[in-house]
């Protein structure tokens, strides 16, 4: 069974603070992780993918297979940044992505 | 490019009663999922399809949950009869053919629907 687990609910940061938001995940193949972003009112968008290794946004994650950790982060967190964040996985065969519970980001001016 | 569009964008039904969500892809998408959001968490997989065929529908509560793709484009999901712990935001994704290779999936707006 593949799980991805968030263990941040929330995160509060200040405006120009470094951010990290957790994931790991649980796969015994080899996985393409995801992070997805909702900003408020706004329908879910991909906001990056491991494969592609790139920076969006400022944000970059860089995928851990000993560690089974897809972090999240960016050294300067901006106000715009404030958004519901989610850690998803696809595996195998399937094109299906299993996602975490999400942790909601808030960037304090 | 248009979005995937879902309608409605909010339902209120009693129990047992039965409810019907519409999804119209992004045109040229072969793939199209429907995904439930329960409040507090991340969106569950419910089924996937490939044109009209269904390729995942193991996490579908066949008992009382149906969808269908007849024409390989639209998608209606349906909850007979409802229950209260269905109330959530039923998301619509699609993405292009998956033989093309693992690719982006967009999401609707999602369908709230709440079950009193």
């Amino acid at each position: 069974a593949q799980r991805v687990t968030q263990p941040e609910k929330l995160l509060s940061v200040f405006k120009g603070a470094p951010v990290e938001l957790k994931c790991n995940y649980s796969y015994s193949g080899s996985p393409e992780l995801f992070w997805y972003v909702q900003y408020s009112r706004q329908r879910l968008q991909l906001l990056l993918r491991h494969i592609s290794r790139e920076s969006i946004k400022g944000f970059t994650a860089d995928l851990n297979k000993g560690e089974t950790s897809f972090h999240l982060k960016k050294p300067f967190a901006q106000e715009e940044d404030s958004a519901m964040y989610y850690c998803a996985l696809r595996g195998g065969g399937a094109d299906g992505l299993t996602f975490g519970k999400g942790t909601h980001l808030i960037i304090q001016p | 490019e248009a979005g995937v569009a879902q309608s409605p964008r909010y339902k209120i039904i009693e129990k047992r009663q039965s409810v019907a969500f519409w999804c119209n892809p992004i045109s040229g998408h072969a793939t199209l999922y429907w995904y439930q959001q329960i409040l507090g968490q991340g969106p569950k997989l419910l089924i996937q399809f490939q044109n009209n065929g269904v390729v995942d529908d193991s996490q579908l509560p066949k008992d009382r949950f149906s969808a269908e793709r007849l024409k390989g484009v639209d998608s209606t999901l349906k909850i007979q009869p409802a229950k209260l712990e269905d109330s959530a935001v039923y998301l619509c994704a699609s993405s292009l053919d998956r033989s093309a290779g693992r690719t982006e999936a967009f999401f609707g707006q999602g369908t709230r629907l709440t079950v009193v």
